[in-house]
């Protein structure tokens, strides 16, 4: 069984709106951290936002946010005023517990932010 | 603070031959991970290395191979290229803890022909 699922392989999103991403996991750890990247097409993946099995309070970066939905075992990325330059692949990614040095990708939603 | 660097940024080789990759890391961190994209399989894990040792393997053949030196710095050889082995190869570091943030490199897109 995949351990990160995006379902939504494509997405557009109107300049100045809102846009949630998907992502849902499964693991049996009781500790582990949750984590959103983007990806333009340079290819360089750029960490957004970061949620840990045992916080409380769902994170907040900036534009970015976190609805953790820890009994659904769900952590969709909202993006607030969407700009031009969101316009990207995302990924979802996971670290369980004593994971030395690995993380768990889904395969990505490749957001189009149109003018 | 310097993020994390790769070089080279592109390669072109041909089958059968062998590649070194680099990737250095942010300062203070200790751990380097290394991931191979592609189209078809996405992001996988190929390695880590914290302090010079190597502390997890992903399923890769063992023409995958890497190190680290003792400045953190840390390279990945591939030998006896494959046209399979085409892909963005991305390095990530981090201090070394359990379920931390891992921040990226550039990455290195390897062509084999």
């Amino acid at each position: 069984a995949q351990k990160i699922t995006q379902t939504q392989p494509g997405m557009f999103v109107q300049e100045k709106e809102a846009v949630t991403l998907d992502c849902t996991y499964d693991t049996s750890d009781p500790s582990y951290g949750l984590f959103w990247y983007k990806q333009p097409s340079s290819g360089e993946m750029i960490f957004l936002i970061y949620q840990g099995s045992y916080d409380q309070q769902n994170a907040t970066e900036g534009r970015y946010s976190l609805n953790f939905q820890k009994a659904r075992k769900s952590a969709n990325l909202v993006i607030s005023a969407s700009q031009l330059g969101d316009s990207a692949m995302y990924f979802c990614a996971m670290r369980e517990g004593d994971d030395a040095g690995k993380s768990t990708f889904g395969d990505g939603t490749t957001l189009t932010v149109k003018p | 603070k310097a993020g994390v660097t790769q070089t080279p940024r592109y390669l072109i080789k041909t089958r059968g031959q062998q590649v070194t990759l680099s990737c250095s890391p942010i300062s203070g961190h200790r751990s380097v991970s290394w991931y191979q994209q592609t189209p078809g399989q996405g992001l996988q894990f190929l390695f880590e290395y914290f302090s010079e040792t190597q502390r997890n393997k992903g399923n890769f053949p063992g023409r995958f191979s890497g190190r680290q030196f003792s400045n953190s710095r840390s390279e990945m050889n591939v030998s006896t290229l494959e046209l399979g082995d085409s892909a963005l190869y991305l390095c990530a570091s981090s201090l070394g803890q359990d379920r931390e943030t891992q921040y990226f490199g550039p990455g290195t897109r390897l062509l084999v022909l």
